[in-house]
Formats: structure tokens, sequence, C-alpha cells
């Protein structure tokens, strides 16, 4: 079945320094990939998303590119902040239109200043 | 534009008991999903309604129920609570009509701990 893998974490950092989350997934088809970001005792916010091979999606200085051919969608951003700690999933779409998300189990990020 | 409400935000029940618990979409969504999101287990689909009719279901058992209403707030129903249910439940609305825009905006959650 359809699955998605992140990085293990914490991933701490300091401030200013460049941020890689990785992400893969196995899927039939082209699902749409999204990056949600969870805020402590808050639900999810969704933070970029990419429907198609190629595409790039960004938002709030975090990038992440839909990689069919090594199966990835690798969350970057190139200086952190403190204010970007928050636990992040990688999530798809199981089938388009289903609107059912198989998600990471999460990665959190912890900022220091 | 308000957000996905859900209410309430915290709940406390004994085993055995059963819960219902309430999302309000954002205005013009049809489609709302639950997810029952764990430590151990992580985030896990439960169900999705479009339109007052379920189209997807999680492999969760048969206590967990759900119902949408014709404005398109929804509910949740766990009978028979065990000490497994504990979680945050979260809703998720969209537009539910397909083509590009499938993303999912979620509420902040329902924590519910069975006692």
């Amino acid at each position: 079945g359809n699955s998605v893998t992140q990085m293990e974490g914490p991933v701490t950092l300091s401030e200013e320094a460049f941020l890689t989350i990785n992400c893969t997934y196995t899927a039939t088809g082209y699902p749409s990939l999204f990056w949600y970001v969870q805020y402590p005792g808050e639900g999810l916010q969704l933070l970029l998303k990419a429907t198609k091979a190629d595409d790039k999606g960004s938002n709030k200085g975090f990038e992440a590119t839909y990689r069919k051919e090594t199966t990835s969608f690798h969350l970057e951003k190139g200086s952190v902040q403190v204010s970007d700690s928050a636990v992040y999933f990688c999530a798809l779409e199981e089938a388009s239109g289903t609107y059912k998300y198989i998600f990471g189990t999460g990665t959190r990020l912890k900022v220091l200043a | 534009k308000a957000g996905v409400t859900q209410t309430p935000r915290y709940l406390i029940k004994t085993r055995g008991q059963q819960v219902t618990l309430s999302c309000s979409p954002i205005s013009g969504h049809r489609s709302v999903s639950w997810y029952q999101q764990t430590p151990g287990q992580g985030l896990q689909f439960l169900f999705e309604y479009f339109s007052e009719t379920q189209r997807n279901k999680g492999n969760f058992p048969g206590r967990f129920s759900g119902r949408q209403f014709s404005n398109s707030r929804s509910e949740m129903n766990v009978s028979t609570l065990e000490l497994g249910d504990s979680a945050l439940y979260l809703c998720a609305s969209s537009l539910g009509g397909g083509g590009m825009n499938t993303e999912a905006f979620f509420g902040q959650g329902t924590r519910l701990t069975v006692v």
C-alpha cells in the first residue's frame, strides 16, 4: 500500500542554519504531496503542496520539489528561525479526489537562538 | 474567513462510555475528514464525508462512526471507549470537488482522554 517515510527527529539547529527534512513515498500513480506543520497544542497547518512531478511548492521560505524519479519530497529552508520550531509532517493523498491522506511519522524541529 | 472549529477541545471519559465530537468546516467546504493522532501510531485516517455520505473509511473498528449534516457539519462517535482511544482527534475540511484543490485544512483537534 501507499506509505510515507520521514527522517527521524528531533532535528536541532541554530538560528539561520539550513534545514533539510527528508521525505520519501511509495504510491501507485502520481499522488499530490503535502507538507504540514504542527505547533504545540495546535492542529495541522498546510505549509506547501505539489500536485505533479517537478512541481515546486513554496511558502514562508520553505520549499519542496516533487521528484518522481527518486519518489521524494524533501523540505528545505535556507535560514531557520526560532519560530520555525514545530513538528513537520509529509503527506500524500492516497488517490486523487479521495481526500484520504497518508502521513509520515513527523519530524520535530527545534531551533535554538 | 473562519477556520475549522472542533468542539470540545478537551474531554475526559471513562472506559465503556461513549463520546461524540463535533466539527464545523470552513464555510463552503463540503468534505470533512477525521484523523486520530497518537504518539505510537501517528496520524491515522478514520473516515471522510461529502454531502452527508461517507466516501472513504480507514481501518478502525465499528465502534468509530460518523455522520455529516446538510450544513456540512460533522460529528464522530466512539462507543464503548477503551484506554487506547485516548488521542487527539483532528477534523479536516476541504472543498471536496476533486481537481487540484484537494488540500485539507485542519482544526485544532479534540483531546480525548479515557480513564
